[in-house]
């Protein structure tokens, strides 16, 4: 246990739904990111929350869309996805503060299947 | 930040230690050197930290070369439960953290 929880752990969609994936953490940490790890593929940063505003998009496309309703609750909406968007979502969190070594935690993933 | 060189795999046997290399020839002052691991269908794992003294926690140690060049990580008693890819990365630990993982090595541990 890390204190990173995700929820659902699998997940399986049709292309024209509209499904949410869920990032809770309990370590009081202040900046949480979603990571994105296809088959055979090295992590990939999706977007950063930085005291819940968020700092970081890395070119993901709109039909991922993030949102951090306060410091500990992450969530990845998700709508009208592609089967090359199958992969293991990740959450991950950390304690931004100056002199801190800002180590992440990370949850368990979402395993996302699109059909 | 700076770029690292893992081996792609290796093979350990159960008991003994597993050493795991990692170059970072471009590494600057200020940078950090992390591990993380990820064992298989579950998200990485934080193992260790550090600038340029040896490091040890309940995990592993690290040892950086002097001239920060190089790192190894050490399991010194390696299990089963230690197979897993291990990711070596170089970076300031700057505000919030932007981590970039490699491919890593992937670590075999057998009875």
């Amino acid at each position: 246990e890390t204190g990173v929880t995700q929820t659902p752990r699998h997940l399986v969609m049709g292309m024209t739904n509209k499904k949410s994936l869920k990032c809770e953490q309990h370590l009081g940490h202040n900046a949480m990111y979603w990571y994105k790890q296809s088959a055979k593929k090295p992590l990939e940063l999706m977007f950063v929350y930085s005291l819940e505003e968020r700092v970081e998009n890395n070119s993901v496309p709109s039909r991922f869309s993030p949102e951090c309703p306060n410091s500990s609750h992450l969530f990845l909406h998700l709508h009208t996805l592609q089967p090359e968007d199958s992969a293991l979502y990740l959450c991950a969190s950390s304690h931004e503060a100056s002199g801190r070594y800002n180590e992440q935690f990370f949850g368990p993933g979402t395993r996302l299947t699109v059909l | 930040d700076a770029k690292t060189t893992q081996p792609t795999s290796m093979d350990c046997a159960e008991g003994r230690a597993a050493n795991l290399p990692c170059n970072h020839s471009t590494i600057s002052g200020n940078e950090y050197v992390y591990w993380y691991r990820q064992i298989h269908s579950q998200g990485p794992q934080y193992i260790i930290h550090g600038l340029k003294n040896n490091e040890t926690n309940e995990m592993a140690s690290l040892i950086i070369t002097e001239d920060r060049k190089s790192s190894t990580l050490i399991l010194p008693h390696a299990t089963l439960r230690d197979t897993a890819v291990y990711y070596c990365i170089v970076r300031v630990p700057r505000g919030f953290q932007k981590l970039v993982f490699g491919t890593g090595t992937r670590l075999l541990v057998s009875p």
